[in-house]
């Protein structure tokens, strides 16, 4: 089944301590990103991946790093994590190609930092 | 810069009614346009899109969308509307261009309430 996955899909950390958010796809798409959900702001584009080893920043990137070392997976990575950055987290991926490729979703981590 | 507006935060209505769904957008170039719905603790998933060519797009589960390039709207419509699409609804929009960054942009989402 092609299918976009993402773990853990609930986690509560602390400040201050490092997390990582996997996502994987099994489509071989070659683009990826990840978007943030917040209530009356909608998804929010925090980083980008038109390729392995080609990532940029969306329009939300501080506080964030990500990596494409190979193409079926984008981890989110929060270094220092902050209450700021709780949120709803979505990773995403299409075939890139052009713009009217559909982006498929994954099922979100709902992050809780304290 | 392209932008999206979703009007209503919150459009409720009863079951087998029909529903209307504002979207306007903004750009100084052409677009492609996206209606994705979010179920509850779900990712978003693909309900229509327009590309090119006939205004009408008609899209999953009895959805159609119009776009209208003299008022930059792509309003989403179902003449009947049923309890299971209860659900947020967000507009998207893109612009051609190959090769390079893909910027869709999100609206800020409608929550689509329906009740018996």
């Amino acid at each position: 089944e092609a299918q976009v996955t993402q773990n853990p899909r609930y986690l509560i950390t602390v400040t201050g301590k490092k997390l990582t958010v996997t996502c994987s796809q099994n489509m071989n798409h070659e683009y990826m990103s990840w978007y943030r959900q917040d209530p009356g702001l909608g998804l929010r584009q925090i980083y980008y991946s038109m390729n392995v080893e080609v990532t940029d920043k969306g329009d939300v990137p501080e506080g964030y790093k990500v990596s494409r070392k190979e193409k079926r997976n984008f981890p989110l990575i929060l270094e220092s994590p902050s209450p700021n950055q709780t949120s709803l987290y979505f990773c995403a991926s299409s075939l890139g190609r052009t713009n009217n490729s559909p982006l498929h979703f994954g099922n979100g981590t709902r992050l809780t930092v304290t | 810069a392209q932008s999206v507006t979703q009007l209503d935060s919150q459009v409720p209505v009863f079951e087998e009614a029909p529903v209307e769904l504002r979207c306007n957008y903004s750009s100084s170039v052409s677009v492609y346009l996206f209606w994705y719905v979010q179920y509850p603790n779900q990712g978003l998933q693909l309900l229509l899109k327009y590309l090119s060519g006939s205004t009408l797009v008609k899209g999953i589960n009895g959805f159609e969308a119009e776009f209208n390039k003299s008022q930059t709207s792509f309003h989403l419509r179902k003449p009947s509307v049923h309890i299971s699409d209860t659900a947020e609804y967000f507009c998207a929009v893109n612009t051609p261009s190959t090769g390079t960054a893909s910027k869709l942009t999100f609206g800020t989402g409608t929550r689509l309430q329906v009740t018996l």
